[in-house]
């Protein structure tokens, strides 16, 4: 089933502690980006690639960090969580090209404590 | 101002009639316009794409684009209880991607 993965789907850490969220696609996607959703806020994008090696930032990559090593796989990378990156967090990918949209995972609903 | 505005709603509709849903953008750069629809406590699910200028009808969805005005929209035909969900406007260029706050529809039986 063509399908992107996000682990875990719920995380409850503390502020500070260093963690990582997995993405992965098999969908042979060149594209692949994360999001954030906040309430009155909307979706917002952090970080999104373009192929392998090849990131750039969102409208809101602070506090944030990722890296795209493999074609399928895009984790998100938070060195220091504080409070206000609670959050809903989706990944999501989609092929290059005008009439692609983005296919989403089902999401990473993360707590700082 | 926003760079994707969408009509605030809520949205209210019967069964059967034709919704009509909206947004404006103001980044001129922007290449592909895409319309989401996003079921409570569920991810957005990708319902239409449009990257030229007029109308394009997939099923009971019609998008329209208009570049000049800087304006999207999103109809659709024949809208059933299960229509009733929130819907995002997105706009792309080159991956870099910005969502509208949504329009909650409900469709009323």
């Amino acid at each position: 089933e063509a399908q992107v993965t996000q682990n875990p789907r719920y995380l409850i850490t503390v502020t500070g502690k260093k963690l990582t969220v997995t993405c992965s696609q098999n969908m042979n996607h060149e594209y692949m980006s994360w999001y954030r959703q906040d309430p009155g806020l909307g979706l917002r994008q952090i970080y999104y690639s373009m192929n392998v090696e090849v990131t750039d930032k969102g409208d809101v990559p602070e506090g944030y960090k990722v890296s795209r090593k493999e074609k399928r796989n895009f984790p998100l990378i938070l060195e220091s969580p504080s409070p206000n990156q609670t959050s809903l967090y989706f990944c999501a990918s989609s092929f290059q090209g005008l009439d692609y949209g983005y296919t989403f995972g089902s999401g990473t609903r993360l707590t700082v404590v | 101002q926003k760079e994707v505005e969408q009509n605030s709603g809520p949205l209210s509709v019967p069964e059967g009639a034709i919704a009509s849903l909206n947004c404006t953008y103001s980044d001129r750069v922007s290449q592909s316009f895409f319309w989401y629809r996003q079921y409570s406590g569920k991810s957005p699910e990708l319902i239409m794409s449009i990257y030229s200028n007029g109308d394009k009808e997939d099923g009971r969805f019609t998008a329209q684009l208009n570049k000049a005005s800087q304006y999207v929209s999103l109809l659709i035909r024949d809208s059933q209880p299960s229509d009733s969900a929130t819907y995002l406007c997105a706009v792309d260029h080159a991956g870099k991607s910005t969502f509208g706050d949504g329009t909650t529809l409900t469709v009323k039986p």
